[in-house]
């Protein structure tokens, strides 16, 4: 079974610039859950969808949005993008079900903000 | 809330030594607990878990005990390998929390021939 994906790996954009990250999670799975990881403040929850509604939202400013698809794939979106936001993005899935919530994580995208 | 704290590295050993990485946590409600791995430009890999007191997560040589009386998780290895350098996080999950992983700060283990 693969694993949860996420595209792309690598990204370098400017200040002020939108980006887009993309999640497909294990198949089967309906829980997407997004981290954003720095060397500051660690790692810290974005926010999680499921069945194609946000459930959980962690403490970041609006700038920071998500979405996800009939086929449980997400994004995550930043706009008007400041340096404070280069860091790991990773994403987890899991299969929710008969109380399994074990969170299996992508390799991650990493942002740079020049 | 729930917060999880971790011994703070780097922790240098070397090989066959026997690593120890303490965690203590703190829930509301009957929280998983977890030791996640990442080794470096990767993500995040499950390395093992426990759902309730007492139960002993395993895999690949590494242990911890779910301790409700001390709250603590502490990862243990007998012999570590240079291929076990990586970065250590302690996580947990509870239902009063809807689930979102609360995770520790993460310890650095090096390991040299």
């Amino acid at each position: 079974k693969a694993g949860v994906t996420q595209t792309p790996r690598y990204l370098i954009k400017t200040r002020g610039q939108q980006v887009t990250l993309s999640c497909s999670p294990i198949s089967g799975h309906r829980s997407v859950s997004w981290y954003q990881q720095t060397p500051g403040q660690g790692l810290q929850f974005l926010f999680e969808y499921f069945s194609e509604t946000q459930r959980n939202k962690g403490n970041f400013p609006g700038r920071f949005s998500g979405r996800q698809f009939s086929n449980s794939r997400s994004e995550m979106n930043v706009s008007t993008l400041e340096l404070g936001d280069s860091a790991l993005y990773l994403c987890a899935s899991s299969l929710e079900l008969a109380g399994i919530h074990e969170q299996f994580f992508g390799p991650g995208t990493r942002l740079t903000v020049l | 809330g729930n917060s999880v704290t971790q011994m703070e590295g780097p922790v240098t050993l070397s090989e066959e030594a026997f690593l120890t990485i303490n965690c203590t946590y703190t829930a509301t409600g009957y929280p998983s607990l977890f030791w996640y791995v990442q080794y470096p430009g990767e993500g995040l890999q499950l390395l093992l878990k426990a759902t309730k007191a007492d139960d002993k997560g395993s895999n690949k040589g590494f242990e911890a005990t779910y301790r409700k009386e001390t709250t603590s998780f502490h990862l243990e290895k007998g012999s570590v390998q240079v291929s076990d350098s990586a970065v250590y996080f302690c996580a947990l999950s509870s239902r009063e929390n809807d689930y979102k992983l609360s995770f520790g700060a993460g310890t650095t283990v090096t390991v040299r021939a």
